[in-house]
């Protein structure tokens, strides 16, 4: 069964420094996003994607946060000059259809 | 205003038994769909089910359903006997019509902690 993929599972980086989140959606889906989750909290919506342009962002997608779709099958995310609230799950999501919506395994970002 | 509400931070059932988790939402719109996601230790977010605000029928996958009651505006999840490995995180979440410029984002409750005891 086709899924989302996502790499690294684990980054650990250091406050300042520009960090790079990786996406494979499933290949025929045309929405992709990405959700972020602190710790022990619920999963909140960072940005939507379509047609090679931003859809819909939240409050927290700020200046330092940009997405790019940089082939036909990577979606990255990337966060220029990381905080230490910037700590977190990144998951990405992909979608077809109204009804589904598929997470990848998630990043795990560690910022110190 | 929370859109979706889960307002049992944990549950505790008996394995080959069967628990409800409660979800309600707030919306206006006419369109929505509502989901349900599974958050194991391991971190990963698992698609449950599914049920969209025109379906008639309540939604089923295997041993998942979904108590739909609309004028209640409230989601369940029942979840029929219980495994070992239905403990983890729970998540209801709602996708709304985008509005003009938006997107089918999901919107999250807090979830509930399942645990399933031997």
């Amino acid at each position: 069964e086709p899924e989302v993929t996502q790499t690294p599972s684990h980054q650990v980086t250091q406050m300042g420094q520009e960090v790079i989140l990786r996406c494979v959606p499933i290949s025929n889906h045309l929405y992709f996003y990405w959700y972020r989750q602190i710790l022990g909290q619920k999963v909140e919506f960072l940005v939507s994607f379509y047609n090679n342009e931003i859809s819909e962002k939240s409050e927290i997608f700020d200046d330092q946060f940009s997405v790019e779709r940089p082939d036909g099958s990577n979606f990255t995310l990337k966060i220029r000059s990381t905080k230490l609230e910037d700590s977190a799950m990144y998951f990405c999501a992909s979608t077809a259809r109204p009804y589904e919506q598929y997470f990848g395994p998630g990043t795990r970002l560690t910022v110190t | 205003a929370q859109k979706i509400t889960q307002t049992q931070p944990g549950m505790f059932v008996q394995e080959k038994e069967a628990v409800t988790l409660d979800c309600t939402y707030d919306t206006s719109d006419p369109s929505y769909g509502l989901f349900w996601y599974k958050q194991p230790s391991s971190g990963e977010m698992i698609f449950l089910i599914y049920q969209g605000s025109y379906d008639q029928q309540n939604a089923t996958e295997g041993r998942y359903s979904l108590n739909f009651q609309k004028a209640r505006k409230s989601a369940n999840l029942v979840i029929s006997a219980s495994q070992l490995g239905d403990s983890a995180m729970y998540f209801c979440a709602m996708r709304e019509a985008p509005r003009q410029g938006g997107s089918e984002k999901l919107v999250f409750g807090k979830g509930t902690k399942l645990t399933v005891n031997p």
